[in-house]
């Protein structure tokens, strides 16, 4: 079972431009979380997906945008870049249909952006 | 709103010894799950020990165990026996059991760097 895998690893961008970030789940999951952590801070929720659709989304401004494929893959876009932008976007996978309260959320190893 | 505080950024231990992280959140809610993850510098967030709000026992995994105050709204992790590979940052996180989807989203806090010496 390869995890959750996501890629680029690095990016280096300018201000202005446009990105996207990319995001293969854990086998058998569906549900796919996108979290922002800047330098020296927690992770914070950018938005979730499940059947394609964006279920839940943080305090991040319409510039983040999101993509869920039928092979439950992910894209982040993020357009007009800020310097603010500069992070670590890290990727998380769950099963979005079991009985349980809970499903862990299992993370990537993340895509380190920079915006210069 | 959720919140979730870390009060230590930094904590350094020797090999060997036992070491407390603390961690305490604020919600409204009854019914909510607690996690700590790790963070080493692979980037990678590894789930350490989970505690569910409705049980009153710590949970325990290993060397990991937790000190779970659920009035006082504490949540702290213990790490006994500490290993050079516990060496990373450690974030205390949280999340609301509201829907029967199961997959709210996580809040974390600021995290604590956690170093083991040898």
């Amino acid at each position: 079972d390869a995890g959750v895998t996501q890629s680029p690893t690095h990016l280096i961008k300018t201000r202005g431009q446009q990105v996207t970030l990319r995001c293969s789940p854990k086998s058998g999951h569906d549900t796919v979380s996108w979290y922002q952590q800047a330098l020296g801070q927690g992770p914070q929720f950018i938005f979730q997906y499940y059947e394609e659709e964006e279920r839940q989304r943080g305090n991040f401004p319409d510039r983040f945008s999101g993509h869920q494929f039928p092979n439950y893959s992910s894209e982040l876009n993020v357009n007009a870049l800020l310097l603010g932008d500069s992070a670590l976007y890290l990727c998380a996978s769950s099963a979005g249909t079991t009985n349980l309260l809970y499903n862990e959320q299992f993370f990537g190893p993340g895509t380190r952006l920079t915006v210069l | 709103a959720q919140t979730v505080t870390q009060s230590q950024p930094e904590m350094s231990v020797q090999e060997a010894e036992t070491v407390t992280l603390s961690c305490t959140y604020d919600t409204s809610e009854n019914n909510y799950y607690l996690f700590w993850y790790k963070q080493p510098p692979s980037r990678q967030m590894i789930l350490v020990i989970r505690q569910e709000a409705y049980k009153q026992q710590n949970a325990t995994e290993n060397r990991f165990s937790v000190n779970f105050q659920k009035a006082a709204k504490s949540f702290s992790l213990k790490i006994s026996d500490s290993q050079l590979g516990d060496t990373a940052m450690y974030f205390c996180a949280f999340t609301t059991s509201i829907s029967n989807f199961g997959n709210e989203k996580l809040t974390f806090g600021t995290g604590t760097r956690l170093t083991i010496i040898p």
